[in-house]
């Protein structure tokens, strides 16, 4: 079991509310990422980040953002929910294997509902 | 372009049958191929990975295969149980390094019944 969290588990919101996802993983791990899922769709990567006080987009575009003050904690932050951010959102931590291969580890998610 | 392809999209089977999950890659270059499980409502979680020397892996009921030159990998469940029910995912990876990207397959939605 990856020690690896994310709070709230699931969120229903109204248009135009500031939302903040939290999610902090114990490993000491440098590198993170937040993911979005659709059901019955791949994960797409929105953020990652190599260590504290580094942030970069992904490969899906996202209207949210993120910030890396802790090497444990990588918040994400929606200014503005509407109801195209409805989906779940996935924290995940990785390390270095022993021949160079990442090990991601995944939090919970969060299950968002905008209404 | 760099795609992973998973099927069956769905499959369905009685507990203490075999299944086998096939995925198909595209990516290049190409690093290590990894399954896997997630529990509805939950993350993902690493069943086994693949570099390009390994045929096959097995971890318990799970044997993973991979195929490099066909760019071709496989889950086989053994005497399935309820708790396999799960989604299946094949993350391909283009690189060891931390600069590498992974490839999401859509997943295989597994139910096991009793």
């Amino acid at each position: 079991e990856a020690d690896i969290y994310q709070t709230p588990r699931y969120l229903v919101i109204g248009t135009g509310k500031k939302i903040t996802l939290e999610c902090s993983q114990t490993m000491g791990h440098d590198k993170m990422y937040w993911y979005q899922q659709d059901p019955g769709m791949e994960l797409h990567l929105i953020h990652y980040s190599y260590g504290v006080n580094s942030t970069e987009k992904g490969d899906l575009s996202s209207e949210s953002t993120v910030s890396r003050i802790r090497t444990e904690h990588f918040p994400l932050t929606l200014e503005s929910a509407r109801p195209s951010h409805t989906s779940q959102y996935l924290c995940a931590s990785s390390e270095p294997g022993t021949s160079g291969e990442e090990t991601q580890y995944f939090g919970p998610g969060t299950r968002l509902l905008v209404l | 372009k760099n795609q992973v392809e998973q099927s069956p999209q769905s499959l369905i089977i009685l507990e203490g049958k075999n299944c086998t999950l096939q995925c198909n890659y595209t990516v290049s270059p190409f690093s290590n191929l990894r399954w896997y499980k997630q529990d509805t409502g939950r993350g993902p979680v690493s069943l086994t990975i693949m570099t390009f020397s390994e045929n096959t892996k097995s971890n318990r009921r799970y044997t993973a295969t991979l195929d490099a030159d066909t760019k071709q990998s496989s889950l086989h469940i053994t005497a399935s149980q309820l708790s396999d029910s799960a989604s299946y995912i094949c993350v391909v990876s283009d690189r060891g390094s931390t600069l590498g990207r992974l490839y999401f397959g859509r997943g295989t939605q597994l139910t096991v019944w009793p």
